[in-house]
């Protein structure tokens, strides 16, 4: 079956570390995001792709960088520069460029800084 | 600015009783809208959308929205809610000009036995 997948789903971290999560799609879509989701906030963009060696800032990206070497994956690193990392973290992707807003979710993954 | 808003932070609904989650937004001109739900620890998933044409549209799991341009409404309806759809809504609008989806802060639904 076609989809996002999102690795790992849960993820401790030392302050000070930097992490990478991972995101996967075989959807064949042009673009891919991430967007992270604090309780009460919904969803706010930190970095989107609309295709492979490019990529543009969201409205928080401070702390974070992205790559997107390859069509099908997209991942985030959260630097030890990002102040506030624990939070649930979500990919997605989008069928072409001139996005219409329609989004396809990996699972999320849960990254908490000790 | 472009915008989405949810009033209700949280509700909490009978079994069998009927549900309308609101949204309202702000937006320049005809905007793509969209409503989402989220399962605890999960992602978000498509229930409906808006583009164009019948404002009334329908989604998967008996949901359905109506689009009000006066009232800059999106609200999400269904008429007998069921104790799997308890989870969080998330009203989005989306544009052409750029790559960036705003949604809401989502609603809550709780449902009661």
């Amino acid at each position: 079956d076609g989809g996002i997948t999102q690795s790992p789903k849960y993820l401790f971290r030392k302050e000070g570390q930097n992490v990478t999560l991972s995101c996967e799609q075989n959807l064949n879509h042009d673009a891919m995001y991430w967007y992270r989701q604090d309780p009460g906030q919904g969803l706010r963009l930190i970095y989107y792709s609309q295709i492979v060696n490019d990529f543009q800032k969201g409205d928080i990206a401070e702390g974070y960088s992205v790559s997107r070497e390859k069509k099908e994956s997209f991942p985030l690193t959260v630097t030890s520069a990002q102040k506030n990392p624990t939070a649930f973290y979500l990919c997605a992707s989008s069928i072409s460029p001139g996005n219409t807003g329609e989004l396809f979710f990996g699972e999320g993954s849960r990254l908490t800084v000790l | 600015a472009q915008s989405v808003t949810q009033p209700d932070i949280h509700i909490t609904v009978s079994e069998g009783a009927s549900l309308e989650l609101r949204c309202n937004y702000s937006y320049g001109a005809t905007p793509y809208l969209f409503w989402y739900v989220q399962s605890p620890g999960q992602g978000l998933q498509l229930l409906l959308k808006y583009f164009s044409g019948d404002t009334l549209v329908q989604g998967i799991k008996g949901f359905e929205a109506e689009f009000k341009r006066s009232q800059s409404s999106f609200n999400l309806r269904k008429p007998s809610v069921h104790w799997s759809d308890a989870a969080e809504y998330f009203c989005a609008v989306g544009n052409t000009g750029g790559f960036k989806t705003i949604f809401g802060a989502g609603t809550r639904l709780f449902v009661k036995a």
